[in-house]
């Protein structure tokens, strides 16, 4: 049973364009929503994270919409660069954010091109 | 640098031979972690350890096996019962086990030809 779903696979971009990556999840006890960047040959690394009492955040260029109701979370990247190019990851859990806990969604490969 | 290094970064093996792959970090977390990333499917927990001397089975844990002997160290044994033991292995820690970032390694991919 898949409880974080992520799409697109694969998302290709224009430099300056803008990339969405959704995912939709299914557990409404889901209270920490953290999303991943990871380069090829390297570990993942936190890009962005929102707990469900607030409907956006925005670090810089990349922002997270969240949608309670629809039970649904988006990651877009503004301006995207060539530089964004890698493989990202949203995931979900409970408890107040135990890692342990951490469902992953499959992963969007995004290539930005120049 | 504070980190987590993952040893080693390749490696092939033969079929039914166990491997152990090594985890070490320096960043006085109390937490690790083991997920293994296929192509396609997102990452899955394996084994995951909050303190020294104790750890949990993650969703994946059949075929592995760990230790936690010292806060900084949490290696993954790959034994002869993992049906499919081909994949990449990312090593993480956290502060805490129940809340903050994970820090990844940047990851073992084993080959058993």
């Amino acid at each position: 049973q898949q409880q974080v779903k992520q799409s697109p696979q694969s998302l290709i971009v224009q430099k300056g364009g803008i990339s969405i990556i959704n995912c939709a999840y299914e557990n409404t006890a889901f209270d920490y929503f953290p999303w991943y960047q990871q380069f090829p040959g390297k570990g993942p690394a936190l890009l962005i994270a929102i707990r469900p009492d607030v409907s956006e955040k925005k670090e810089g260029r990349f922002t997270i919409s969240f949608n309670k109701s629809a039970k649904q979370f988006s990651l877009h990247i503004m301006d995207s660069q060539p530089g964004d190019s890698a493989t990202y990851f949203c995931a979900a859990s409970t408890s107040g954010g135990s890692n342990y806990k951490l469902t992953f969604g499959k992963g969007t490969l995004l290539t930005v091109n120049p | 640098d504070g980190g987590i290094t993952q040893s080693p970064k390749y490696l092939f093996r033969k079929e039914g031979q166990n491997v152990t792959l090594s985890c070490e970090q320096n960043l006085n977390h109390d937490a690790m972690y083991w997920y293994r990333q296929d192509p396609g499917q997102g990452l899955r927990l394996i084994y995951y350890s909050q303190i020294v001397n104790d750890f949990q089975k993650g969703d994946i844990a059949e075929g592995y096996s760990v230790s936690r002997e010292k806060k900084e160290s949490f290696p993954l044994t790959v034994t002869s019962a993992q049906k499919n033991p081909t994949a990449f292995y990312l090593c993480a820690s956290s502060l805490l086990a129940n809340t903050g970032e994970l820090f990844f390694g940047e990851g073992s991919r084993l080959t058993v030809l």
